[in-house]
């Protein structure tokens, strides 16, 4: 139990397009979901908290209007980074509260994103 | 803000031995401690989970918590090579959000 997918695991863009990241809990039912970001040789940092059916919060310093994020049913929430440039190319890793335990959360198995 | 430090690796220890990580945290209302392994490449995997002082034991790991001194452990025995990767230290409170320590990277040498 408690699996977390997304896809894709990785992409490639132009500078200025839109990407679009899924994340879904497979076999459970995640009312709150997180998306981190994390550059290479550093640790993980948290982006926003996105609760089903409602808006994302929001990490200082990361803006609401360039990574999207919507949480549209208990299985799946979207991160949208709109406009992407080459400082956007990172891994994009989300994670769901799981049922095992209320502040257990488990990621997914990240998605790559370079932008060129 | 809630900050959370790991002691500097990295960490190399031979083949069946014991690997001890440590992690201290600043901020006391901290109440859920958990440890995530991170292969080169890969997402966190959750490894060991705990919530009440005292030690909590998992196969070949031990994790040790100590809330009056803010200070979290874990213990890997009979240590392998694929345990070789980024232990992550992570502390939440009640707003679910989790704070990652920078991490430790442990080798096994075999």
């Amino acid at each position: 139990g408690a699996v977390v997918s997304q896809h894709p695991s990785w992409v490639i863009c132009k500078s200025g397009t839109s990407v679009k990241i899924e994340c879904r809990s497979l076999d459970f039912q995640a009312t709150t979901m997180f998306w981190y970001r994390q550059f290479p040789k550093q640790s993980l940092m948290l982006m926003a908290t996105s609760n089903e059916g409602s808006k994302a919060t929001y990490e200082q310093g990361v803006e609401k209007d360039k990574f999207l994020i919507n949480h549209a049913s208990l299985t799946l929430s979207t991160l949208t980074v709109t406009s992407a440039h080459p400082e956007d190319s990172s891994f994009y890793i989300c994670s769901a509260r799981g049922n095992r335990g209320p502040y257990e959360q488990y990621f997914g198995p990240g998605t790559r994103l370079t932008v060129t | 803000q809630k900050e959370v430090e790991q002691n500097s690796g990295p960490l190399s220890v031979p083949e069946g031995a014991i690997a001890s990580l440590n992690c201290t945290y600043s901020d006391r209302g901290s109440q859920s401690f958990f440890w995530y392994r991170q292969y080169s490449g890969k997402s966190p995997e959750l490894i060991m989970s705990i919530y009440s002082n005292g030690d909590k034991e998992d196969g070949r790991f031990t994790a040790q918590l100590n809330k009056a001194s803010q200070y979290v452990s874990l213990l890997i025995r009979d240590s392998q090579p694929s345990d070789s990767a980024t232990y992550l230290c992570a502390v939440t409170d009640n707003d679910y959000k989790l704070s990652f320590g920078a991490g430790t990277t442990v080798t096994v040498r075999a």
